[in-house]
């Protein structure tokens, strides 16, 4: 089955940091870029970053919300891609998904089910 | 920064025809996606650049893109399309990707 599964999600205070994982199964992502968006409880959705695979150099990009307080990177050889999260604040409260871009115009063709982020003290 | 505007809210009848808009400048020169978020689910891809429908989508999803709108067209509406939907873009100029504001389709 084709799947992504994101993990690493909890609770953590502000100013804190939390590292999520995206593992996918049945498809390499070595070739695609990976994307990560978020979405706060009953908001709409929120793009958060994207990493590009080997071929572009794995170059990354940020929302300026999120931009010098998150990075994210990818070990093709474990089919995983991450989500570092530091200086944690309470609006970065959110299910945090990751998802597979194909294209020039980076369509999401497949996404993980969320893992919930709580940035509370 | 580039923002896409959707209507907050269609509500249709069973059988009917809804139409949910994505506005944005120029909007026809970029390709949208549309997504379906049901409650307590992850969003999945029902439309694709502009027009094209993943495998497994019923052909009654269906899209459009000129000028400054883009349009979901979901015909011979079911309880089951009961959902929000977000339309999508790549903003190239400022690389990174713009989402509409959702909108929440009501079956009534």
């Amino acid at each position: 089955e084709v799947q992504l599964v994101e993990s690493g999600g909890g609770l953590v205070q502000p100013g804190g940091s939390l590292k999520l994982s995206c593992a996918a199964s049945g498809f390499t992502i070595s070739g695609s870029a990976v994307h990560w968006v978020r979405q706060a409880s009953g908001k709409g959705l929120e793009w958060v970053g994207r990493i590009r695979s080997k071929v572009d150099n794995f170059a990354t990009a940020y929302d300026a919300s999120v931009r010098g307080r998150f990075t994210i990177s990818r070990d093709d050889s474990k089919n995983t891609a991450y989500l570092q999260m530091d200086s944690l604040k309470s609006e970065d409260t959110a299910v945090y998904y990751c998802t597979r871009a194909v294209g020039y115009w980076q369509r999401f063709d497949i996404w993980g089910q969320g893992t919930l982020v709580t940035v509370s003290s | 920064s580039y923002i896409l505007t959707q209507p907050p809210s269609v509500s249709v009848a069973p059988g009917q025809t809804a139409r949910i808009t994505c506005g944005g400048n120029n909007v026809g020169t970029k390709s949208v996606h549309w997504s379906q978020q049901k409650p307590g689910q992850a969003p999945v891809l029902v439309v694709s650049d502009d027009r094209d429908r993943p495998s497994g989508i019923p052909e009654r999803f269906s899209g459009s893109n000129s000028g400054n709108t883009a349009t979901l067209t979901i015909s011979r509406v079911e309880a089951g399309d009961e959902a929000d939907y977000y339309c999508q873009v790549w903003d190239s100029g400022n690389t990174r990707v713009v989402f509409g504001g959702g909108t929440k389709l009501t079956v009534l």
